[in-house]
């Protein structure tokens, strides 16, 4: 089955504390990215990558890192978490580039820090 | 860059009726345009998208109308149901530098089905 998978699916953790969220598709797509989601503002992109070792920031890139060493996982490092990057988190992935396919998303990563 | 805005923010139908979800582009290069919808607690899928040569697709109930000389476009849901209560996201896409995509989101539409 096609599938976007995230991991965790809850989070709750402490300011300054690193955490990674992981993100793995199955589908051999080359474009994944990293999306916040905030009641009243949608859905805004953090990091995109185009392919391995190839990454680059979206809209809301400050207090993220990424990595894509390989082109199934993509995952979101938070390196000193802060309460205002409490958020709903999606991956996604999609063919990308100029072919301008559906994107699949994870099932979310609903991440509280305190 | 690339701005789209969605209208409205929250919309409250009876069922059997239909819902209009309106949004506005900035981008005239952007030449994708999918809708998402999420229902309570589950991710977005997409369930209807258009592109820029095209003026208006068609899916059974629902339907996407673009406008591009207006950078608008909408999303057309007819005899409405139950099932189709959730948040509605607009998207516009448009090339970055060296020609990669970006795919930029509305802030949501919460569509209510009242039975």
């Amino acid at each position: 089955e096609a599938q976007v998978t995230q991991n965790p699916r809850y989070l709750i953790t402490v300011t300054g504390k690193k955490l990674t969220v992981t993100c793995s598709q199955n589908m051999n797509h080359e474009y994944m990215s990293w999306y916040r989601q905030d009641p009243g503002l949608g859905l805004r992109q953090i990091y995109y990558s185009m392919n391995v070792e190839v990454t680059d920031k979206g809209d809301v890139p400050e207090g993220y890192k990424v990595s894509r060493k390989e082109k199934r996982n993509f995952p979101l490092i938070l390196e000193s978490p802060s309460p205002n990057q409490t958020s709903l988190y999606f991956c996604a992935s999609s063919w990308g580039g100029h072919l301008n396919t559906e994107a699949f998303f994870g099932q979310g990563t609903r991440l509280t820090v305190v | 860059g690339e701005n789209v805005e969605q209208h409205p923010s929250t919309l409250s139908v009876q069922e059997g009726d239909s819902a209009v979800i309106k949004c506005t582009y900035s981008d005239s290069a952007s030449n994708y345009f999918p809708w998402y919808k999420q229902e309570l607690g589950k991710r977005p899928q997409l369930i209807i998208d258009i592109r820029s040569n095209v003026g208006e697709k068609k899916d059974q109930r629902i339907a996407v109308t673009l406008n591009k000389t207006a950078k608008h476009f909408s999303l057309h849901i007819t005899e409405t149901q139950p099932e189709d209560s959730a948040v509605y996201f607009c998207a516009a896409s448009s090339l970055r530098d060296f020609g990669n995509e970006k795919l930029t989101f509305g802030t949501g539409t919460r569509l209510t089905i009242i039975p």
